[in-house]
């Protein structure tokens, strides 16, 4: 049971280039979520799913699109990196709506140079 | 707005001795709280969380929280830590689907 499976662990890039962060679950939640970490500031919400083909922005959406084609998958693109996104980007899943808490993946480290 | 504060950015304790980590939270109503730990590299995992009913809520790893509705709080005890309990606690709730998380406690502990 891989539980939120996120890839790559660690990645580099330079300003103005994309790229697809991938995330995958194996629970067969409906509810997925991505975060992002920077120090001293908790957990921001970038983007949320309520199930397949529906997806809606969070807390801090510019910069960044999702799509959700099947239940497993949640795929978060960077287009145009910028210096402001380096961060931890975490992917996470839950299989209620509300207080069934989540179910993180170990996170994507991004530096933007 | 809605937020989730934890007051203490960092915390050093004896490894035997006690914890308590704070959290308090302003929302309208009582939203779900939780508490995550999330150790170097890794992900958040939950330890536990409350709903309603008893206000003293135990999970994993020895751990226990207590929600104080009057204080607003949900504060995260240990009685005992262990230096594996070294790590980073966020604090978090949740309303109609919108979880808000603190800023996290460091936790090191001492031997």
């Amino acid at each position: 049971n891989a539980g939120v499976t996120q890839t790559p662990k660690f990645r580099i890039l330079k300003i103005g280039q994309s790229m697809t962060l991938q995330c995958t679950q194996d629970m067969n939640h409906n509810y997925m979520y991505w975060y992002r970490q920077d120090p001293g500031m908790g957990l921001k919400l970038i983007y949320y799913s309520v199930g397949a083909g529906i997806t809606d922005k969070g807390e801090v959406p510019n910069g960044y699109n999702v799509s959700r084609s099947t239940t497993e998958d949640f795929p978060l693109r960077l287009e145009l990196a910028a210096p402001s996104q380096t961060s931890v980007y975490f992917c996470a899943s839950s299989y209620s709506r509300s207080g069934g808490g989540y179910t993180f993946g170990s996170g994507t480290r991004l530096t933007v140079v | 707005a809605q937020s989730v504060t934890q007051p203490d950015i960092h915390i050093t304790v004896s490894e035997g001795a006690s914890l308590e980590l704070r959290c308090n939270y302003s929302y309208g109503a009582t939203p779900y709280l939780f508490w995550y730990v999330q150790s170097p590299g890794q992900g958040l995992q939950l330890l536990l969380k409350y709903f309603s009913g008893d206000t003293l809520v135990q999970g994993i790893k020895g751990f226990e929280a207590e929600f104080k509705r009057s204080q607003s709080s949900f504060n995260l005890r240990k009685p005992s830590v262990h230096w594996s309990d070294a790590a980073e606690y966020f604090c978090a709730a949740e309303d109609n689907n919108d979880m808000r998380f603190g800023a996290g406690t460091r936790l090191t502990v001492k031997p």
